[in-house]
């Protein structure tokens, strides 16, 4: 069985701050592991996934998450959060023989001004 | 590429009829479609995998007579919920993978809101 735990239903930073979500996982065979974002009203749009390889994925809007299979982690950073950075994140972990996806709760990023 | 649309993007109907919201992959041909749905400040349920031209496998607790999936080609799969009730109201997102195990690719959703 697969499951995903994503520390923190919400995330508050200033603008230009670092970005830290973090997304912790258990599986019983090799993960995909994926970050999605998902604007108000809206539905997923793919950030970044880790399939095999390097353990230093980098993804779209500045995003990057490593992984580390030691403490079967994969946290979501980001150097300088901006505006449009706030939404929900989601942490998910491909599953099943059809790829099926288990997602985390989700961590709403918010960012002051 | 890997765009995957829905439609209609919101509907509201009455208790007691159908919904029928259709899901087509547009620029690539569609292994499997998922279904989920998401209630408010909630994350994702998968509630069925779809093949084309398989029935859909269904995650437990989610009634298959209620919520009909049809999967008639590589590009599209539709959800029909029958006999709509207030419960029923959520946002439904459907994803599609071009190969078994490979990225999700989302549609943009369907509110649903039964009266």
């Amino acid at each position: 069985a697969q499951s995903v735990t994503q520390l923190g239903s919400h995330v508050s930073v200033s603008e230009g701050a670092l970005v830290l979500l973090r997304c912790n996982y258990s599986s019983s065979v090799p993960p995909y592991l994926f970050w999605y974002v998902q604007y108000p009203n809206q539905g997923l749009q793919l950030l970044l996934k880790y399939t095999t390889g390097a353990t230093l994925v980098k993804g779209i809007n500045g995003f990057e998450a490593e992984f580390k299979k030691s403490e079967t982690s994969f946290h979501l950073t980001k150097p300088s959060a901006h505006m449009s950075d706030a939404a929900e994140y989601f942490c998910a972990v491909s599953g099943g023989s059809q790829g099926n996806l288990i997602f985390g709760k989700g961590t709403k990023l918010s960012v002051k001004p | 590429g890997a765009v995957v649309s829905q439609h209609p993007s919101w509907v509201i109907c009455k208790s007691g009829t159908s919904v029928k919201i259709e899901c087509r992959s547009l620029d690539f041909q569609a292994t499997t479609m998922f279904w989920y749905r998401q209630f408010p400040k909630q994350s994702l349920m998968l509630m069925a995998t779809s093949n084309e031209g398989s029935k859909a496998t269904y995650e437990q607790g989610v009634e298959k007579d209620k919520f009909l999936i049809n999967h008639a080609s590589l590009t599209l799969s539709t959800l029909t919920v029958t006999s709509a009730h207030p419960e029923d109201s959520s946002f439904y997102i459907c994803s599609a993978n071009r190969v078994r195990g490979d990225t999700q690719y989302f549609g943009p959703g369907t509110r649903l809101t039964v009266l």
